[in-house]
């Protein structure tokens, strides 16, 4: 499969603490996209990091590359219960498709 | 800006029947793309086109599977004849050009159960 792997799958916490999400996969690639989709909605672009930087912040997110690793995680600080959502990564093949991850899904309890 | 406009939110129909998605992209953005979710496999592209023309539909499961794209403002994904295997969620996502550095806008989705 071409689709990248996330990890864990479910993850739980409470609000103020930090939750972080990671992602494998097997191409080469120019950037990586992370994604969150809130339930019953569609995908929001959350942040890109290219494949010449090493980590990226917008706000309480924080993503990090190792291409030598062909890794990627997202980490949230300080989490609030609206975080609560799946949040996958995405990246595009050899093919120039955007194939997405299994996703995590993140609960951030009150 | 509305952002991408998808049609409708939820639909409910038998098996056998014809059934029609619709999508509006955002305007200006050149690349269209339609994907299926369902929990077994997750996140799949179907099919994608560039300036109104697609380009690969290699991810179209089978040939009740059809998509047009008859103007830069306009597509559709059209199932004929629905299997409840087809029950999914059907995001449309539209970008400013293809490429490999683009970011998608995705459409709310559209709830789809064959009964």
């Amino acid at each position: 499969s071409q689709q990248g792997e996330e990890d864990p799958q479910a993850l739980s916490i409470q609000e103020g603490e930090n939750a972080t999400m990671n992602c494998s996969y097997k191409t080469s690639i120019n950037n990586l996209q992370w994604y969150r989709q809130n339930s019953g909605r569609g995908l929001v672009h959350l942040i890109l990091i290219r494949s010449n930087e090493r980590e990226k912040h917008s706000g309480r997110l924080r993503v990090t590359l190792d291409t030598s690793k062909k890794s990627s995680s997202l980490l949230i600080t300080a989490s609030r219960a609206a975080d609560t959502a799946s949040y996958f990564c995405a990246f595009y093949n050899q093919g120039g498709k955007l194939i997405f991850g299994q996703g995590t899904e993140l609960s951030v309890k009150p | 800006d509305a952002g991408v406009i998808q049609s409708p939110r939820h639909e409910v129909t038998e098996m056998g029947q014809e059934v029609t998605l619709r999508c509006k992209p955002i305007s200006g953005h050149n690349s269209l793309f339609w994907y299926r979710q369902t929990m077994m496999r997750g996140l799949e592209l179907l099919i994608y086109f560039n300036n109104n023309v697609p380009i690969d539909d290699s991810g179209m499961p089978e040939d009740r599977f059809s998509a047009k794209m008859p103007n830069a403002s306009f597509s559709t994904l059209k199932i004929q004849p629905s299997e409840p295997r087809d029950s999914a969620v059907y995001f449309c996502a539209s970008t400013r050009q293809g490429g490999r550095i683009e970011t998608q806008y995705f459409g709310p989705g559209t709830r789809l159960l064959v009964l």
